[in-house]
């Protein structure tokens, strides 16, 4: 069966310093895959996402990077973070389709401070 | 652009209570309809997912959802909740070639 790791699932960080938050899927190949961040009220915004290796599309222009070194690898980056990096970030995969089932992963807790 | 509301932020109801939650979008067209929960401490997991055909859809857990396109509308509904119940609930739509745009949620708490 599939499942959806994220790493770490807590971290603080100081503002200006580099951040890299680690997904990876087992048991499929070639997924969708994406990255949100979950703001209280807010809902579950979606920050980039990727449909093949090296293939990456962002949705909101931010202080954020992705990339997807491997097939089921998807690794979102800053070099400097801010203030308002912090929240609650999710990865998740889908099948090629539209109508296909997001799953996501267990979520990364990140405070800026 | 296409946007998904969710009218209720904070929903508080007794067990064996009938549950409602709003979902208004605002695309065009074909769209595709989901609802997601996530409850305390687990992932976020699908609940029903809408496409075409019947429009009231049924999900896990005896919970149900009709889509009204006369109304831009997919509401969830179950008809007496349950304490394991209390959760956060995601409504979110997507149509072709686009992305899930998901709802801001809405709190559930179902009190004992």
């Amino acid at each position: 069966s599939q499942t959806i790791h994220q790493w770490p699932a807590t971290l603080v960080q100081p503002v200006g310093s580099p951040l890299s938050l680690e997904c990876t899927v087992e048991g499929t190949s070639n997924p969708n895959l994406y990255w949100y961040r979950q703001a209280a009220g807010r809902g579950l915004q979606l920050l980039f996402y990727s449909v093949g290796i090296g293939q990456i599309s962002s949705e909101v222009p931010q202080n954020l990077s992705a990339s997807r070194p491997q097939d089921r690898q998807f690794i979102l980056s800053s070099k400097k973070l801010l203030l308002s990096d912090s929240g609650f970030y999710l990865c998740a995969w889908s099948g090629g389709g539209m109508i296909d089932e997001q799953f996501f992963g267990p979520g990364t807790r990140l405070t800026v401070l | 652009a296409q946007s998904v509301s969710q009218h209720n932020h904070h929903v508080i109801l007794s067990e064996a209570a009938s549950l409602e939650l709003g979902c208004n979008y605002s695309y065009g067209g074909t769209v595709n309809l989901f609802w997601y929960v996530q409850y305390p401490g687990q992932h976020l997991q699908l609940l029903l997912k809408y496409f075409s055909g019947d429009p009231l859809v049924k999900g896990i857990k005896g919970f149900e959802a009709e889509f009204i396109k006369s109304k831009f509308s997919f509401n969830l509904r179950k008809p007496s909740v349950q304490w394991s119940d209390t959760a956060e609930y995601f409504c979110a739509a997507n149509n072709a070639g686009n992305m899930l745009t998901f709802g801001g949620g809405t709190r559930l708490m179902v009190k004992p």
